[in-house]
């Protein structure tokens, strides 16, 4: 069984401030996706990193995806209060002989910025 | 934006009672999904269908669960006899390609009592 590790599980910091948080795996995957989720919704979709070593920036969000595809993190400048909420790391599995993935979440980090 | 949908929002349901949790994936997606959440834990997958057929199921998905794609646009989920820990967020997905992106439906909260 494939597990993601994520860290820390809560963070609470204020506006202006910067902060990563991590999602660590002892299995290789063929990509990792992050995602958001606010209380009551749906995880939202934020970026795939697939390629080991990759960067990828959305606005003032930072992924990156370690070189042995085993671990990614995720850094936010000057966060705002409009960041709060959970944020998932997801790495898909394929089943042998399969067509489509499932995905293994982890736990999240519970991200709170303060005005 | 294309989106996936789902309804009802909330479901609450006395145990034993069968509940029907519908979604209409994001219209030229191919696999579909339906993942839980138990409060305050993480999301889980329970099955995949492609093709108009289970790909994979976990272990939580027992005889008591089913799954359809009853027209063109609908994929529902199927609790037949509902027990209290089935209580949870229930989230539908899809794919398109690359496929192992997956866009997420806003969620059923089932309530069983």
């Amino acid at each position: 069984t494939q597990l993601l590790e994520q860290s820390p599980q809560f963070l609470s910091i204020q506006e202006g401030e910067n902060l990563t948080v991590y999602c660590n795996s002892s299995s290789v995957f063929s990509s990792l996706q992050w995602y958001r989720q606010e209380p009551g919704e749906g995880p939202v979709l934020l970026v795939t990193v697939v390629t080991g070593g990759e960067v990828k920036k959305l606005k003032r969000l930072t992924f990156q995806f370690g070189d042995a595809r085993k671990d990614s993190s995720l850094h936010i400048t000057a966060a705002q209060p409009g960041d709060t909420g959970l944020y998932l790391c997801a790495g898909p599995t394929l089943r042998f002989g399969g067509s489509n993935y499932k995905l293994t979440f982890g736990k999240g980090t519970l991200l709170t910025v303060n005005p | 934006e294309p989106e996936v949908t789902q309804t009802p929002s909330h479901q609450v349901t006395q145990m034993g009672q069968e509940v029907i949790l519908r979604c209409v994936p994001i219209s030229n997606h191919l696999y579909f999904y339906w993942y839980r959440q138990i409060l305050g834990q993480k999301v889980e997958f329970l099955v995949s269908f492609y093709n108009n057929e289970i790909s994979e199921k976990s272990e939580i998905f027992d005889d008591q669960f089913s799954v359809e794609r009853p027209d063109g646009s609908n994929f529902t989920l199927k609790i037949r006899s509902t027990k209290l820990e089935d209580s949870a967020m229930y989230f539908c997905a899809s794919t398109g390609f690359p496929v192992a992106e997956q866009y997420f439906g806003p969620g059923t909260r089932l309530t069983v009592t």
